[in-house]
């Protein structure tokens, strides 16, 4: 079936604009996850959901960034007032589980902020 | 010093080789050890996960979890060009942050025809 998918692929941003970034998890996988991963490292865990709630949102670098997941389906991770430390690409995964263990992730939105 | 440490390589082998990717970490309530494979400009793909220490095999991949050594690796016998990605390693616990997955930078694979 069909795979987690996100969008845009692409996406620049002058600094200080918003922007908002959209997951669509596989049909039916209850936890979500998003990461962010700046050039040559490792994905850094931001937020995760189960159903709608937001179980842990210890990985946000600061107030400007948000997410959110209403009908337990679709999340979107909005920024706001972007600077240039926020161009990184970020990943979706999704889990028909609780556990990271069992993640499958999109191709990642990759942010640019001029 | 960062939870989980990747050699980042670059690492070069001949096709047909065994490839040996390794991780060391610091946390000792990780208990779930992933292996992701990434290529250029795609999000990671998982491999394979192993929960707490031993060793799993699945085709031409073999993951060991060492927790006494709090040291992990991959292996890749018979190693092909399509091999050629980057390669994660992540870690999570079972407690309440159990969404939440730690990675390494990954190492950087080219396996040449």
């Amino acid at each position: 079936g069909a795979g987690v998918s996100q969008s845009p692929r692409y996406k620049v941003a002058k600094r200080g604009q918003d922007v908002a970034l959209r997951c669509d998890p596989i049909s039916g996988h209850v936890s979500l996850f998003w990461y962010q991963q700046a050039l040559g490292q490792g994905p850094e865990f931001l937020t995760y959901f189960q159903n709608e709630a937001q179980l842990d949102k210890s990985g946000l670098p600061s107030d400007r960034f948000f997410a959110e997941r209403p009908e337990g389906s679709v999340s979107t991770l909005k920024i706001q007032r972007t600077q240039q430390e926020d161009s990184a690409v970020y990943l979706c995964a999704s889990s028909s589980s609780g556990l990271a263990a069992q993640q499958y992730f999109g191709p990642g939105t990759r942010l640019t902020v001029t | 010093q960062k939870e989980v440490e990747q050699d980042p390589g670059p690492l070069s082998v001949p096709e047909g080789a065994i490839v040996s990717l390794n991780c060391t970490y610091s946390n000792s309530a990780f208990q779930y050890f992933m292996w992701y494979r990434q290529y250029s400009r795609k999000g990671p793909e998982l491999l394979m996960y192993t929960y707490s220490s031993g060793n799993k095999e699945d085709g031409r991949f073999t993951a060991q979890v060492d927790k006494s050594s709090k040291y992990i690796s991959l292996f890749i016998r018979d190693s092909q060009p399509s091999d050629s990605a980057t390669y994660l390693c992540a870690m999570s616990s079972t407690n309440t942050n159990a969404g939440k997955s730690t990675f390494g930078d990954g190492t950087t694979l080219t396996v040449k025809p």
